[in-house]
C-alpha cells in the first residue's frame, strides 16, 4: 500500500520570505503523480501543483515549486515570497497507476504567515 | 462553469440515524470520488464512481455506501451513525477515471460537515 508522510505538523514564515514543506512517500509503483493541495479555513481543497513521476524536471507554478527526488521518494514544496493568503493547511498527495482517481493524502502541514 | 456543489453544507444527526449526502460534479465530469476528513484520521478515501459504477473503494465498513446517477450526480449514505462518523465529507469530480496514459485533475467541492451527537 502507498503511504504519504508529512513530518511537519506546523510551519510558520514571515511575509515575503521563503518556506519549504516536506513530504515523503512510499510506493512500489513506477508510474504515479504527486500533488500539493491547499486547504484554507473555508475547507475548499485547491490544487497548488502537481508532478508526474516520469518527469525529471521539477514542476513550477508561479511562486510555488517542488523538489522531487524520486530515488529518495521525497517531494517538498517551496513557497517563495510568501503572502498572507498562503496561510492554510497544505496536503501532499499521491495518485498511483493502479489506484484510478484515488488520492492518498499525508497528514497535512499547517502554514502560518506572519506579517 | 459552476464548480462542484455539495448539499447540505452542514448536518447534525444523532447516533443510530442514517444520513444521505449529495454531490453534483462539474458539468461534463463523469467521475466522482468521496473522502472523509477528520482531525484524527486525516483525509481518507471512501469510494469512486464512474458512469454509475463503483470503480474503487476505500477501507470503510459497509455502513458507508454510495451511488451515482445517470447525470453523474452522486450520493453517499451512512447508516447507523456513530459518533466517530462526525467529519467533513468531501467529494471531488474529474472528467473521467484516470487511465494509464493520462491524468484527470480532481476538483473538490466545499464539503458537508456532519456532526453526530
Amino acid at each position: 500500500a502507498q503511504t504519504v508522510t508529512q513530518s511537519q505538523p506546523e510551519m510558520s514564515v514571515q511575509e515575503a520570505e521563503t518556506v519549504t514543506l516536506s513530504c515523503t512517500y512510499d510506493t512500489s509503483e513506477s508510474d504515479y503523480y504527486l500533488f500539493w493541495y491547499k486547504q484554507p479555513p473555508s475547507r475548499q481543497m485547491i490544487l497548488v501543483i502537481r508532478q508526474e513521476a516520469y518527469k525529471q524536471q521539477n514542476a513550477t507554478e508561479n511562486r510555488f515549486s517542488v523538489n522531487f527526488q524520486k530515488a529518495a521518494k521525497s517531494f517538498s514544496l517551496k513557497i517563495s515570497d510568501s503572502q498572507l493568503g498562503d496561510a492554510a493547511m497544505y496536503f501532499c498527495a499521491y495518485m498511483g497507476e493502479t489506484s484510478g482517481s484515488r488520492l492518498t493524502f499525508g497528514e497535512g502541514t499547517q502554514l502560518t504567515v506572519n506579517p | 462553469k459552476a464548480g462542484v456543489t455539495q448539499t447540505p453544507r452542514y448536518l447534525i444527526k444523532t447516533r443510530g440515524q442514517q444520513v444521505t449526502l449529495s454531490c453534483s460534479p462539474i458539468s461534463g465530469h463523469r467521475s466522482v470520488s468521496w473522502y472523509q476528513q477528520t482531525p484524527g484520521q486525516g483525509l481518507q478515501f471512501l469510494f469512486e464512481y464512474f458512469s454509475e459504477t463503483q470503480r474503487n473503494k476505500g477501507n470503510f465498513p459497509g455502513r458507508f455506501s454510495g451511488r451515482q446517477f445517470s447525470n453523474s450526480r452522486s450520493e453517499m449514505n451512512v447508516s447507523t451513525l456513530e459518533l466517530g462518523d462526525s467529519a467533513l465529507y468531501l467529494c471531488a469530480s474529474s472528467l473521467e477515471t484516470r487511465h494509464s496514459t493520462g491524468y484527470n485533475e480532481q476538483f473538490f467541492g466545499p464539503g458537508t460537515r456532519l456532526t453526530v451527537l
